[in-house]
């Protein structure tokens, strides 16, 4: 596709549960970036992928949140036994290469924990 | 480290008045600094960045940024407001060099255009 594809576009979960959310960044981006945006605030930096590999996820709020990009493109971010403040919309974005350039952002995934 | 302050979480003008959003910044090296736009139900795309170079930046759908240092600012401008610039906007702040690729986003500012 043309742009950052973030699916699923909503998703509500039950407290305790795993959620899976997945990014499918624009195609020959070697650096994905994943954001956490709660209600009324600026997104918050979770990590930082150059090509398959973390580069940075000192963003990740605690090990119940994992994210991996096994073949350098699409990227999976995990979320255990989710709890009401993980609500938030989470967002992804890719670049051409990190640092500098433009990162085009995805529309996100509205997470609802209830 | 970084941080943004974007004063007004709200603001509103009349189509055709000046646009005027703030944004101040802190960067304990030099700093690259971003505008974004975000409407309703969309991602966030970018207005206008500042690296190097002029300091007086024009962007996208006629707005304009200047980075003063001396006042650690980077306020957004648009002579004329249109009603289809009514969104969010984000002020953002990455350091300069290696750690370039993390922004910090301030709160946001939500912007409403009376007609």
């Amino acid at each position: 596709g043309a742009g950052v594809s973030q699916t699923p576009s909503n998703k509500v979960t039950e407290k305790g549960k795993y959620v899976e959310l997945r990014c499918d960044p624009i195609s020959g981006h070697t650096a994905l970036y994943w954001y956490r945006q709660s209600l009324g605030q600026g997104p918050e930096f979770l990590i930082y992928f150059q090509g398959t590999g973390a580069a940075d996820d000192s963003g990740l709020p605690n090990d119940r949140f994992f994210a991996v990009r096994p073949e350098g493109s699409v990227s999976t971010l995990k979320i255990q036994r989710t709890e009401r403040g993980d609500s938030a919309v989470y967002l992804c974005a890719s670049s051409p290469q990190g640092g500098g350039t433009e990162a085009f952002f995805g529309q996100g995934t509205r997470l609802t924990v209830v | 480290a970084q941080s943004v302050t974007q004063l007004g979480s709200h603001v509103s003008v009349s189509e055709g008045a000046l646009v005027l959003l703030r944004c101040n910044y802190s960067s304990s090296v030099p700093p690259y600094l971003f505008w974004y736009v975000q409407y309703p139900n969309q991602g966030l795309q970018l207005l206008l960045k500042y690296t190097t170079g002029a300091t007086l930046v024009k962007g996208i759908n006629g707005f304009e940024a200047e980075f003063k240092k001396s006042e650690t600012s980077f306020h957004l401008t648009k002579p004329s407001a249109h009603m289809s610039d009514a969104a969010e906007y984000f002020c953002a702040v990455s350091a300069s060099g290696a750690g370039s690729y993390q922004l910090t986003f301030g709160k946001g500012t939500k912007l409403s255009v009376i007609p």
